[in-house]
């Protein structure tokens, strides 16, 4: 099974920093790759699909980038509605996986 | 506008069975693949299971292959988990999610989660 590692799995940060969120996967999944945020108590929402096309909607302070086995999730001036958790997911192959997430809280 | 309602939670013995169901509306359900995805509460997401538009490509997670079983009515607009042998270490919410394709893909839309609690 191939294995998503983040990091850091914890982040804190100011409003209108840039932040950057690393996936590594154990094997080669060329760009088979998502995020997701979720904030508490709601289901996640897609946010990146293919490594780096990013979902209708989302807004274009979020950037994905990345292919083969490390990948990263930039969002380049934080907003307070960003605080949340973030997660990278492949789809490569069953069994689908997702990272352990990434907590980003306000400095 | 797409909706995913699942049902069928609550709280069950160690060893008993649960059938969730998620109810859809607002896209072709035949087109696409869907899945089921587990969250424990004040922990990550974990994939259960996942299913081809058409049931040909079914997968599971490891941690629950051999007692969890997926299916989807067509006709019905909607999808299943049955869960049996169940295990105090399933306890979680269980989201239901739409994928972005036939296949497996992306997931683009989630239902709101149904709570399975395992506990004697």
């Amino acid at each position: 099974d191939i294995q998503l590692t983040q990091s850091p799995s914890f982040l804190s940060a100011s409003v209108g920093d840039r932040v950057t969120i690393t996936c590594r996967a154990s094997q080669d999944i060329s760009t088979y790759l998502a995020w997701y945020q979720q904030k508490p108590g709601k289901a996640p929402n897609l946010l990146i699909f293919a490594a780096s096309t990013l979902q209708s909607g989302v807004p274009s302070r979020f950037s994905g980038s990345g292919s083969g086995t490390e990948f990263t999730l930039t969002i380049s001036s934080l907003r307070p509605e960003d605080f949340a958790t973030y997660y990278c997911q492949h789809l490569n192959s069953y069994p689908i996986t997702f990272g352990q997430g990434t907590r980003l809280e306000i400095k | 506008e797409v909706q995913l309602v699942e049902s069928g939670g609550g709280l069950v013995q160690p060893g008993r069975s649960l059938r969730l169901s998620c109810t859809t509306s607002g896209f072709t359900f035949d087109d696409y693949a869907m899945h089921w995805v587990r969250q424990a509460p004040g922990k990550g997401l974990e994939w259960v299971s996942g299913i081809s538009w058409n049931s040909d490509n079914i997968g599971y997670a490891d941690s629950v292959k051999g007692r969890f079983t997926i299916s989807r009515d067509n006709a019905r607009n909607s999808l299943f988990l049955h869960m049996s042998t169940l295990r105090p270490e399933d306890t979680a919410f269980y989201y239901c999610a739409k994928d972005a394709h036939g296949d497996y893909s992306h997931f683009e839309y989630w239902g709101q989660g149904a709570l399975v609690t395992v506990s004697s």
